[in-house]
């Protein structure tokens, strides 16, 4: 079972590059997340969506861009990269229903650099 | 305001031991509580939640914990630890202003010694 797929893995960018990083989930999930985590922070949300075609800022918006045209795909766009992005980013989705209510899946993450 | 407080950033336990990973709160209505943990180089994943109920809820693992409603604690536990739950714990809350979203502790290093 798939779950939440995350790429690329690993990236490495120079200041003032700009990249898409790619999420999708085959659990016909309405909502999902993107997350940063930071060395000895807890996940900080960036924007989050509700179904397709409905997209929200999250906790640290700024510097970043979502897309949700179908309900798999939820991609994190970084325009003009800088250093203080630096991060671990996780994709996550939530399902439906009582029993499955509010239990975020994550993928493996995507580490970035920016130098 | 909302917030989850981790207030340990690492703990040591030997195997065998029991251990607990502490937890507090400050949210909003009635809190639907999370732990999930994360393994090095894994994303985050759900070990078990409080949404109602007994106070003493078990999940993945053999993990347990205790919700007080009084000290606003969600205490992670497991009573007797081994060397392969070594990993990085979150508590989580969900946001009383949002169904949609949950607000994180900063983590905490379990670290079990042989």
């Amino acid at each position: 079972n798939a779950g939440v797929t995350q790429t690329p893995k690993f990236r490495i960018l120079k200041i003032g590059q700009s990249m898409t990083l790619q999420c999708t989930q085959d659990m016909n999930h309405n909502y999902m997340y993107w997350y940063r985590q930071d060395p000895g922070m807890g996940l900080k949300l960036i924007y989050y969506s509700v179904g397709a075609g409905i997209t929200d800022k999250g906790e640290v918006p700024n510097g970043y861009n979502v897309s949700r045209s179908t309900t798999e795909d939820f991609p994190l766009r970084l325009e003009l990269a800088a250093p203080s992005q630096t991060s671990v980013y996780f994709c996550a989705s939530r399902g439906q229903g009582d029993l499955a209510k509010n239990i975020q899946y994550f993928g493996a993450g995507t580490r970035l650099s920016v130098l | 305001a909302q917030s989850v407080a981790q207030p340990e950033d690492q703990v040591n336990v030997a195997e065998g031991n029991p251990l607990t990973v502490k937890c507090t709160y400050s949210v909003s209505g009635n809190p639907y509580l999370f732990w999930y943990v994360q393994y090095p180089n894994r994303g985050l994943q759900f070990l078990l939640k409080y949404i109602t109920g007994d106070n003493l809820v078990k999940g993945s693992y053999g993990f347990e914990a205790e919700f007080n409603k009084s000290q606003t604690s969600f205490h992670l536990k497991k009573p007797s630890a081994l060397v392969s739950d070594s990993a990085l714990y979150f508590c989580a809350v969900r946001d009383g202003r949002s169904n949609y979203q949950l607000i994180w502790g900063a983590g905490t290093k379990l670290i079990i010694k042989p």
